[in-house]
């Protein structure tokens, strides 16, 4: 079965330091692995996406996550945080062609940037 | 530009009322699918569907009813509503050949019951 762990469900970073959010998967074939941002009040959008084509992924915003099969994990990172980045974050397992759009979603980050 | 667009925004409703809540995409995506997000959860797939006419139940259908009458329109319906389904309700849509990858979601719903 497949399954989605975020490992920390808040995380605090000052502004300009890295952002590290991480992501544990359980999956019984090669998945395709998403990172959702919500914003307060707002849809959720996608930050980045892992469809096997390569294990460094860069999204929008200057996120990049990697994705590491011997770890089973796909963590999001960021150089240098920014205030706007302050959101949920979602982490996220697509359980593949045929089974329609099937998300299994992580419980979510809360990124909080400190001035 | 208006994409997935969800009504209403807030709602409070009582024990046992029925409500409709309304989802329109202007995509002409096929994929359509509601989620209810609780608190400090991830979301979790209610129902969805692949085109017009055409529904499916998600991971937590129970207590809720959907129809697709058209391409544009997927309303979520609550018949007798319970307090376990206070909740924040998205909708999302998605064109055919990415049904498994980028989704465009609504601003959302959220419904308390009392």
């Amino acid at each position: 079965a497949q399954s989605v762990t975020q490992l920390d469900s808040h995380v605090s970073v000052s502004e300009g330091t890295p952002v590290l959010l991480r992501c544990n998967y359980s999956s019984s074939y090669s998945p395709s692995l998403f990172w959702y941002v919500q914003h307060p009040n707002k849809g959720l959008q996608l930050l980045l996406k892992y469809t096997s084509a390569a294990t460094l992924v860069k999204g929008i915003n200057g996120f990049e996550a990697e994705f590491k099969k011997s770890e089973t994990s796909f963590h999001l990172t960021k150089p240098s945080a920014h205030m706007s980045d302050a959101a949920e974050y979602f982490c996220v397992v697509s359980l593949g062609s045929g089974n329609t759009g099937k998300l299994i979603f992580g419980q979510g980050t809360t990124l909080q940037v400190k001035p | 530009n208006a994409g997935v667009t969800q009504t209403p925004k807030f709602r409070i409703l009582k024990i046992g009322q029925s409500m409709t809540l309304q989802c329109t995409q202007d995509m002409n995506h096929n994929y359509m699918y509601w989620y209810r997000q609780d608190p400090g959860m991830g979301l979790k797939l209610i129902y969805y569907s692949v085109g017009a006419g055409i529904t499916d139940k998600g991971e937590v259908p129970n207590g809720y009813n959907v129809s697709r009458s058209t391409t544009e329109d997927f309303p979520l319906r609550l018949e007798l509503a319970a307090p376990s389904q206070t909740s924040v309700y998205f909708c999302a849509s998605g064109p055919r050949q990415e049904a498994n990858e980028k989704l465009f979601f609504g601003s959302g719903t959220q419904l308390s019951v009392l």
